[in-house]
């Protein structure tokens, strides 16, 4: 099956410090990456989803000028966390859509980055 | 708007019974529903996806149903093992005018099966 890889798998860093995760479609083009974020026994909350080449799109509450997502090509999106706190400390999980034919698509997770801000 | 329910939020069986992992949702306007099964620490695995059109699908010893008129699906997973611990996750995939809704998840049921 589809592989989605996310690096790195594990982050600490201080509070004021930028964090750059970056999501990896391996074997499939992704015309379209979501990024979601998960805190401990709580689901998956989706912060924005991005197209290749285009601007990203976020989810009502999600600041835009604090997480920067860039998909600059169709294997490869990153998540940028600016001037990290403590707050952010989190479970982040990219996910790759992955199309099949005429309206028909799959959709693969990676297996998340544990960020702790310190 | 969406919300997805899932019922109980942790669960203990002994290995061998049977697992029931209750999931509800208020629009029935939906694509499709899936369950993954999330181990601590680590990303999603897909289990099952359930076409809005289906009942049930099955895979080895796992079943989800779906009843979307009524907002329910139900995965049973037959004679538990320890390796079948983890969280399990529902997710549907919201009709929406994007052709393809984004997936709103559930919050979990955590499950424990000791040996």
């Amino acid at each position: 099956g589809a592989v989605v890889s996310q690096h790195p798998s594990w982050v600490i860093c201080k509070s004021g410090t930028s964090v750059k995760i970056e999501c990896r479609s391996l074997d499939f083009q992704a015309t379209t990456m979501f990024w979601y974020r998960q805190f401990p026994k709580q689901s998956l909350m989706l912060m924005a989803t991005s197209n290749e080449g285009s601007k990203a799109t976020y989810e009502q509450g999600v600041e835009k000028d604090k997480f920067l997502i860039n998909h600059a090509s169709l294997t490869l999106s990153t998540l940028t966390v600016t001037s990290a706190h403590p707050e952010d400390s989190s479970f982040y999980i990219c996910s790759a859509r992955e199309k099949r034919g005429i309206g028909s698509y799959e959709q693969y997770f990676g297996p998340g980055t544990r960020l702790t801000v310190t | 708007k969406q919300e997805v329910t899932q019922i109980p939020a942790a669960l203990s069986v002994p290995e061998g019974e049977n697992l029931v992992l209750n999931c509800s949702f208020t629009d029935s306007a939906i694509y499709n529903l899936q369950w993954f099964r999330q181990d601590p620490g680590k990303g999603l695995t897909s289990l099952l996806l359930i076409q809005s059109s289906q009942r049930e699908q099955t895979s080895g010893r796992l079943n989800a149903s779906l009843d979307k008129s009524s907002g329910r699906s139900t995965l049973y997973i037959a004679a538990s093992q320890p390796g079948d611990s983890a969280t399990y996750l529902c997710a549907v995939r919201p009709m929406t005018t994007d052709s393809w809704g984004k997936l709103q998840f559930g919050a979990g049921t955590q499950v424990v099966v000791t040996p």
